[in-house]
């Protein structure tokens, strides 16, 4: 069972960088997140997507964007990476809670 | 602004005792989440309460709700090494949206 996929698991950037992280799932959920999760911090919401088209921020948006593409997917986009986003991302999607979590994206940015 | 707060957020216990993690929420809801995070995983939910007074229990966790006080708790009963994870308390907001505690990083000892 997929569940939420994230794509992908480690990446290195440098200052000024873009890079887009993919996720999908395959549990018809219509209700997809993006948070970070930052030592001492928990996790932070950074979009969400509450049904397919509509997208809206959550806590931490500055310097992200967001893309539902379809209501199995939902792509969060650094345009020009800073150090500060060092973090690991995780995806989750829910209908009903609870939210189910993906594995995460570990993103070092140099 | 909602805001959650859990203590203690580090937790070291011996095997056997008992202890119980409080997680404060400064707004009103009625649906709180708990979720375990193992080193360099994803999250796992672990209890869905949705109403005052709400009791779930799972193996050596219960976990309770009081929306009056705008409490929750976490207790741990004869705690094992198995039970060594990071704990985070969650509360919707935006309909949709989790707001996460920091976390409680328990580690069990023999």
């Amino acid at each position: 069972n997929a569940g939420v996929t994230q794509t992908p698991k480690f990446q290195v950037l440098k200052t000024g960088q873009s890079m887009t992280l993919q996720c999908a799932q395959d549990m018809n959920h219509n209700s997809m997140y993006w948070y970070r999760q930052d030592p001492g911090m928990g996790l932070r919401l950074i979009y969400y997507s509450a049904s397919e088209g509509t997208t809206d921020k959550g806590e931490v948006p500055n310097g992200y964007n967001v893309s539902r593409l379809n209501k199995r997917e939902f792509s969060l986009r650094l345009e020009s990476a800073a150090p500060s986003q060092t973090s690991v991302y995780f995806c989750a999607s829910s209908d009903t809670q609870p939210q189910h979590f993906g594995d995460g994206t570990r993103l070092s940015i140099l | 602004e909602l805001k959650v707060e859990q203590n203690p957020l580090f937790l070291s216990m011996q095997e056997g005792k008992n202890y119980t993690i409080y997680c404060n929420y400064s707004t009103t809801s009625d649906r709180l989440y708990w979720y375990r995070q193992d080193p360099g995983k994803s999250l796992e939910s672990l209890f869905v309460l949705l109403s005052n007074g709400a009791v779930k229990q799972e193996g050596r966790l219960m976990a309770s709700l009081d929306t009056k006080a705008r409490l929750s708790t976490l207790h741990i009963t004869a705690a094992v090494h198995d039970l060594s994870a990071t704990y985070f308390c969650a509360v919707i907001y935006s309909g949709y949206a989790l707001n996460f505690g920091k976390g409680t990083s328990l580690l069990v000892t023999p």
